[in-house]
């Protein structure tokens, strides 16, 4: 399969806390994408890091990137109970975009 | 800009039956993805259109599966026969480039086979 691994599968903080979500991949990669999906819905883009790029912020979103190890992080920095979703990194080479199994991340307030 | 319009949002078949599903792409963007997300797993594409031209349907089952996209614009997922396995929610996105952006997605299509 194509498809990368996240972990943790799962996670539950409490509102307020940091949260930490891996990306492993597998192919080289131009970029690397995180999504967010409420349940029941599409997915929503939320950042976008170049494959020359090490880190990049977007508002309580911290990425960063280790090409050299086939990995990216996600943090959410003071988390509110309106970012329990799931969260997927998708790799894309070349042309094609893949999605990894995702991080099911449960805030409780 | 009106996103990504996706129909019908749920379905219910028995297995053997055939059912279709439609996407709107946003207005402009030249590639449009099917991807099959199975409940508790992340999307896996099915098949890519750069305008009206296949990029990739290496996941596609293609004794069961068809896509098209006429015109360049909307495209239509069809799967006959049905298999219980078939049972996910069906995503449709478009992006503006070749594939290597921000994909927008539709709200998805939930099909169940009985």
């Amino acid at each position: 399969s194509q498809q990368g691994e996240e972990d943790p599968q799962a996670l539950s903080i409490q509102e307020g806390e940091n949260a930490t979500m891996n990306c492993s991949y597998k192919t080289s990669i131009n970029n690397l994408q995180w999504y967010r999906q409420n349940s029941g819905r599409g997915l929503v883009h939320l950042i976008l890091i170049r494959s020359n790029e090490r880190e990049k912020h977007s508002g309580r979103l911290r990425v960063t990137l280790d090409t050299s190890k086939k990995s990216s992080s996600l943090l959410i920095t003071a988390s509110r109970a309106a970012d329990t979703a799931s969260y997927f990194c998708a790799n894309t080479g070349g042309f094609k975009t893949i999605f990894g199994a995702g991080t099911r991340l449960f805030v409780k307030a | 800009e009106a996103g990504v319009a996706q129909s019908p949002r749920y379905k219910i078949i028995e297995k053997r039956q055939s059912v279709a599903f439609w996407c709107n792409p946003i207005s402009g963007h030249a590639t449009l993805y099917w991807y099959q997300q199975i409940l508790g797993q992340g999307p896996k594409l099915l098949i890519q259109f750069q305008n009206n031209g296949v990029v990739d349907d290496s996941q596609l089952p293609k004794d069961r599966f068809s896509a098209e996209r006429l015109k360049g614009v909307d495209s239509t997922l069809k799967i006959q026969p049905a298999k219980l396995e078939d049972s996910a929610v069906y995503l449709c996105a478009s992006s503006a480039g070749t594939g290597s952006g921000e994909l927008f997605f539709g709200e998805g299509s939930r099909l169940t086979v009985l």
